[in-house]
């Protein structure tokens, strides 16, 4: 089955500065990658999505980048803020099963 | 947008006691549902595909007799923890198919603490 990886576990960055998370995936046949923020002691949000036809998507400041070939997809945060401070996790399905099988999450510290 | 409603947030059992939680698409019907078990500090592990009409999916491992789950209308979903321990002590969270925009959507958790 889909296994998903994802680096780093626990990130610090200064207040303005950006933060990238990376995570691989093993299965073949994903083909759709979201990304989810999490507060504390609250379900995830969906931040941004990306599917396999596609290598990049942008939404403000966020991107996420995927590379097929490698089975690996990121998520880039730029000018973080203190309010982005929260854990992130990826996650992979392929279309049509909506199991999500996600990532260990990174904790994001933005340092004002 | 779309919201999916857990209940309760958090509830606190005595051991051997039976916990049911709730999982409701506010303004979408939801054919399949999903369930998820999340520790401190930890990713969500997938439990079950609960499917509305129909017995649910269990994922490997997931004790089917012990959290016994019920789709029985378009909106609701019910994970019953049953005869609950110490160890079943965690963050349980449903997510809920749109199946007109084929959208996947999370409530907010239910923290469930067995003394």
């Amino acid at each position: 089955g889909e296994n998903v990886e994802q680096h780093p576990s626990t990130l610090s960055v200064q207040e303005g500065d950006s933060a990238v998370i990376k995570c691989t995936y093993s299965d073949s046949a994903s083909n759709y990658f979201p990304w989810y923020k999490q507060e504390l002691g609250k379900g995830p949000q969906l931040i941004i999505d990306i599917r396999s036809n596609v290598g990049e998507k942008k939404d403000q400041r966020i991107a996420v980048t995927l590379n097929k070939t490698a089975k690996h997809f990121s998520l880039h945060i730029t000018e973080t803020q203190p309010e982005d401070s929260a854990v992130y996790f990826c996650a992979a399905s392929t279309s049509g099963t909506y199991k999500y099988i996600f990532g260990t999450g990174t904790r994001l510290k933005v340092l004002a | 947008g779309a919201v999916v409603s857990q209940h309760p947030s958090w509830v606190i059992c005595k051991s051997g006691t039976s916990v049911k939680i709730e999982c409701r698409s506010l303004d979408f019907q939801a054919t399949t549902m999903f369930w998820y078990r999340q520790f401190p500090k930890q990713s969500l592990m997938l439990m079950a595909t609960s499917n509305e009409g129909s017995k649910a999916t269990y994922e490997q491992g997931v004790e089917k007799d012990k959290f016994l789950i019920n789709h029985a209308s378009l909106t609701l979903s019910t994970l019953t923890v049953t005869s609950a321990h110490p160890e079943d002590s965690s963050f349980y969270i449903c997510s809920a198919l749109d199946q007109n925009t084929g959208e996947l959507f999370f409530g907010e958790g239910s923290r469930l603490t067995v003394l």
